[in-house]
């Protein structure tokens, strides 16, 4: 079976400053790692992925996630966010059939 | 390319109605799987579906049938709806091709039951 917490429900932040939105999982196996996002109104869209390889991952809008076995941790970062990255992000883990965490608001303020 | 859509958009039900939630895509994915959004909960899967005329129970199932006669279509029923059934519904599909499993997601349909 496998879990995802996504400690923090929201995260204020104000434009230009660095963000992280952290997610840890277990498994008692291999799985994929995924970071989706949720812009008000709409469906989830897939931000960036884990498979294998290279431990750090990046998104075409400046957001990145790095990968860390030993502390089953996957946090999301970005060094410096738009006011158009408020929205909802979701941890997920799994293969055919994902679990995702609860979610964590990012709110940036001019 | 529509990718994955969802009818309705929106829809209220009376305690005791029933109703069917549509989801199509046209990417001709194997699997396809319907989720319920509720506040601070993330998502939770209700039902999923690997292929044409296979269907299997998600993490809340109760409540709720699907059926999966066409590849492109998975439908969700709530033979008799309850409060408790108010929520965002989302539908997705994936395919194995990719490698990932990555989901692709519809716009959702907002339930609420009076």
């Amino acid at each position: 079976a496998q879990s995802v917490t996504q400690l923090d429900s929201q995260v204020p932040v104000f434009e230009e400053a660095p963000v992280e939105l952290r997610c840890n999982y277990s498994s008692s196996v291999s799985v994929y790692l995924f970071w989706y996002v949720q812009y008000p109104n709409q469906g989830l869209q897939l931000l960036l992925k884990y498979l294998s390889g290279s431990t750090l991952v990046e998104s075409i809008n400046g957001f990145e996630a790095e990968f860390n076995k030993s502390q089953t941790s996957f946090h999301l970062r970005k060094p410096s966010v738009h006011i158009s990255d408020t929205a909802e992000y979701f941890c997920a883990v799994g293969f055919q059939k994902l679990v995702f965490g609860t979610g964590t608001r990012l709110l940036v303020s001019p | 390319n529509a990718g994955v859509t969802q009818t309705p958009k929106f829809r209220v039900l009376k305690t005791g109605q029933s109703m069917t939630l549509l989801c199509a895509q046209d990417m001709n994915h194997e699997y396809m799987y319907w989720y319920r959004q509720d506040p601070g909960m993330g998502l939770r899967l209700i039902h999923y579906s690997v292929g044409e005329g296979t269907t299997a129970k998600g993490e809340v199932p109760d409540g709720y049938n699907v059926s999966r006669l066409k590849k492109q279509n998975f439908l969700l029923g709530l033979e008799s709806a309850a409060p408790s059934q108010t929520s965002v519904y989302f539908c997705a599909s994936s395919y194995s091709g990719s490698g990932s499993y990555e989901q692709y997601f519809g716009p959702g349909t907002r339930l609420t039951v009076t």
